[in-house]
């Protein structure tokens, strides 16, 4: 069965720091892998998505992942946070968008 | 444009109830899927549908049902409402089931009491 891990819970980063967001996962086949982003009372905003090709994969707000196969990792970054990037952020992966299965979240707060 | 949205935005049910919540896809996406994001946890799929045919189910019981109508917008139905099914219901589309794109969203919460 398909499972999605994000190790942290809660990570707190001053505004200007760089960011890494874990993610692990466990799949039968080679899946489609997402981060999403969600702010209070919205619905999720996929940020970038990877299947093939380049392991490393641009997004949008200047968010970047990486795909390790030897470490079934998907990691998120960001060289600068901004105040702006304050959200939940959700890891998933499915072989089609659709029918994903994400992880609990990880939230981030970011300091002044 | 107007993205996806849901109907109602909040709701409160009692145990034992039945409720439809009701989602319109973007225009010209066909394809919808339901997620149940518990408070603290990542979205669970229940239903995709695609030109108004069941594509997938997720593990909920069988009180759990949808459908898709013509108009490409859908339904989700809940019967004999548990407590345990509080939660924000999230109605996602996009265009076909081969575009990976997804669009949600900002969905029910539904209060069970």
């Amino acid at each position: 069965a398909q499972s999605v891990t994000q190790p942290d819970i809660h990570i707190t980063v001053s505004e200007g720091a760089s960011l890494e967001l874990r993610c692990n996962y466990s799949y039968g086949a080679t899946p489609y892998l997402f981060w999403y982003v969600q702010s209070p009372g919205q619905g999720l905003q996929l940020l970038l998505k990877y299947f093939s090709g380049d392991t490393l994969v641009q997004g949008i707000k200047g968010f970047e992942a990486e795909f390790k196969r030897s470490q079934s990792s998907f990691n998120l970054r960001k060289p600068s946070v901004h105040w702006s990037d304050a959200a939940e952020y959700f890891c998933a992966v499915g072989l089609n968008a659709g029918k994903s299965t994400f992880g609990d979240g990880t939230t981030l707060t970011v300091k002044p | 444009d107007a993205g996806v949205t849901q109907s109602p935005t909040h709701l409160i049910k009692t145990r034992g109830q039945h409720v439809t919540l009701r989602c319109s896809p973007i225009s010209g996406h066909k394809s919808v899927s339901w997620y149940q994001q518990v408070l603290g946890q990542g979205p669970q799929f229940i239903f995709q549908y695609y030109e108004k045919e069941e594509r997938g189910r997720g593990n909920f019981p069988d009180r759990f049902s949808a459908r898709q109508f013509p108009n490409y917008s859908s339904e989700l139905n809940v019967n004999a409402l548990l407590l345990g099914d509080s939660a924000l219901y999230l109605c996602a589309s996009r265009e076909t089931v081969l575009n990976e794109k997804l669009f949600f969203g900002s969905g029910t919460q539904l209060s069970v009491l």
